[in-house]
């Protein structure tokens, strides 16, 4: 069964450094998504993407954040400059139509210290 | 603003008893709704969907939920709960033609005792 990826696993990064998240969606998705968890807080959603470009994005989503498709397969979520607050379990989610299910990655656990 | 409620944070059952898991949205727009499950240090996995069509969906597992658009509800039941069901449970809204974002509510630990 086709199933959503991401790498790493686990990050561990100083404050201030980039980091770069990557997530392969399923291979016939066209619709992306990034979320968070803060430990013991709901899933936030980050940004959505479609057709290479970003549909919409939170006010989490700031400067500090991007996204990109630099290929057939693989998704990015960059962060700039990593702050304490970053600390967070990200979440890559594609679909085959908007607004409809939507497919997890077992997601990537970010630490900045 | 649209918001999802799960009004129980936590949920101690026994095992084989009858569970439901409450889930409020505020919505005056058509809605599509899902339940997710997290299993401890996993990531979200689809329980069940509500699209279209009949009020009662079955989803993995054994569980089913029920929309009721007039209370705005979207309660997830099970009528036999297992040890193995022991996870946190999402539930989650997109709305029609508003770019398909999933807003989450806060979570609720089921807790299945033997």
């Amino acid at each position: 069964e086709p199933e959503v990826t991401q790498t790493p696993s686990h990050q561990v990064t100083q404050m201030g450094q980039e980091v770069i998240l990557r997530c392969v969606p399923i291979s016939n998705h066209l619709y992306f998504y990034w979320y968070r968890q803060i430990l013991g807080q709901k899933v936030e959603f980050l940004v959505s993407f479609y057709n290479n470009e970003i549909s919409e994005k939170s006010e989490i989503f700031d400067d500090q954040f991007s996204v990109e498709r630099p290929d057939g397969s693989n998704f990015t979520l960059k962060i700039r400059s990593t702050k304490l607050e970053d600390s967070a379990m990200y979440f890559c989610a594609s679909s085959a139509r908007p607004s409809r299910e939507q497919y997890f990655g077992p997601g990537t656990r970010l630490t900045v210290t | 603003a649209q918001s999802v409620t799960q009004l129980d944070s936590q949920v101690p059952v026994f095992e084989e008893a009858p569970v439901e898991l409450r889930c409020n949205y505020s919505s005056s727009v058509s809605v599509y709704l899902f339940w997710y499950v997290q299993y401890p240090n996993q990531g979200l996995q689809l329980l069940l969907k509500y699209l279209s069509g009949s009020t009662l969906v079955k989803g993995i597992n054994g569980f089913e939920a029920e929309f009721n658009k007039s209370q705005t509800s979207f309660h997830l039941r099970k009528p036999s709960v297992h040890i193995s069901d022991t996870a946190e449970y999402f539930c989650a809204v997109s709305y029609y033609n508003q770019g398909g974002k999933l807003i989450f509510g806060q979570g609720t630990e089921l807790s299945v005792k033997p």
